[in-house]
């Protein structure tokens, strides 16, 4: 299996920013690095994905070890919208994604 | 532009009974996949079709079956339902398969009870 490394939980005081780490010591060179959320009730929802150099989208920023082996998401500003199961997986090519357990965000007002 | 759309959205079966659910993807996408979620087990990949035919199954019982068509719409089934069965089933499309760079984009689920 595709396995990622993720803490259980973290909290963030809202409207500060918050750095998600993941660690991917088994992933190969052209796999790439995925984010997806899930809050309450919904299906996940996809972040932002990248392969070795950092990325931004209007969602969060991705920054990416060198060495491919940890990777970190960032909400540059928490709202109580982001409070969700960040997962961070990587693609291997084949669509069977490996979620793992996830972090639970929780943004405290 | 219309996401994955999932039907049922909820729906209570009784155990031995077979249940029919089905995706609607994307348009334009040809890769759909299904997941289970269960508070137990988290998300688990059922299985994975593209241009008609599966390419990935999981790690579930033959109970468990799917399909897609020439539409690129999926359904999924699964026979002689057990209590265990009782979860959100996921539907995800992509367009293609096979690639690192895939995104995919997950629908809303549909919500099964087996009482």
């Amino acid at each position: 299996d595709a396995k990622t490394t993720q803490p259980n939980s973290m909290e963030s005081n809202e409207e500060e920013p918050v750095h998600l780490p993941c660690n991917h010591s088994t992933i190969s060179g052209t796999d790439y690095i995925h984010w997806y959320r899930q809050l309450p009730s919904q299906g996940p929802e996809y972040v932002i994905h990248g392969l070795t150099s950092n990325v931004n989208n209007r969602m969060a920023s991705l920054a990416i070890a060198e060495d491919r082996k940890s990777s970190t998401l960032i909400l540059h500003r928490a709202t109580l919208r982001d409070a969700a199961v960040y997962y961070c997986i990587f693609q291997t090519g084949a669509n069977n994604l490996f979620f793992g357990t996830g972090t639970r965000l929780t943004v405290i007002p | 532009k219309a996401g994955v759309t999932q039907t049922p959205r909820y729906l209570i079966k009784t155990r031995g009974q077979q249940v029919t659910l089905s995706c609607s993807p994307i348009s334009g996408h040809r890769s759909v996949s299904w997941y289970q979620q269960t508070p137990g087990q988290g998300l688990q990949f059922l299985f994975e079709y593209f241009s008609e035919t599966q390419r990935n199954k999981g790690n579930f019982p033959g109970r468990f079956s799917g399909r897609q068509f020439s539409n690129s719409r999926s359904e999924m089934n699964v026979s002689t339902l057990e209590l265990g069965d009782s979860a959100l089933y996921l539907c995800a499309s992509s367009l293609e398969a096979g690639s690192r760079r895939n995104t995919i984009y997950f629908g809303e689920g549909s919500w099964l009870t087996v009482v």
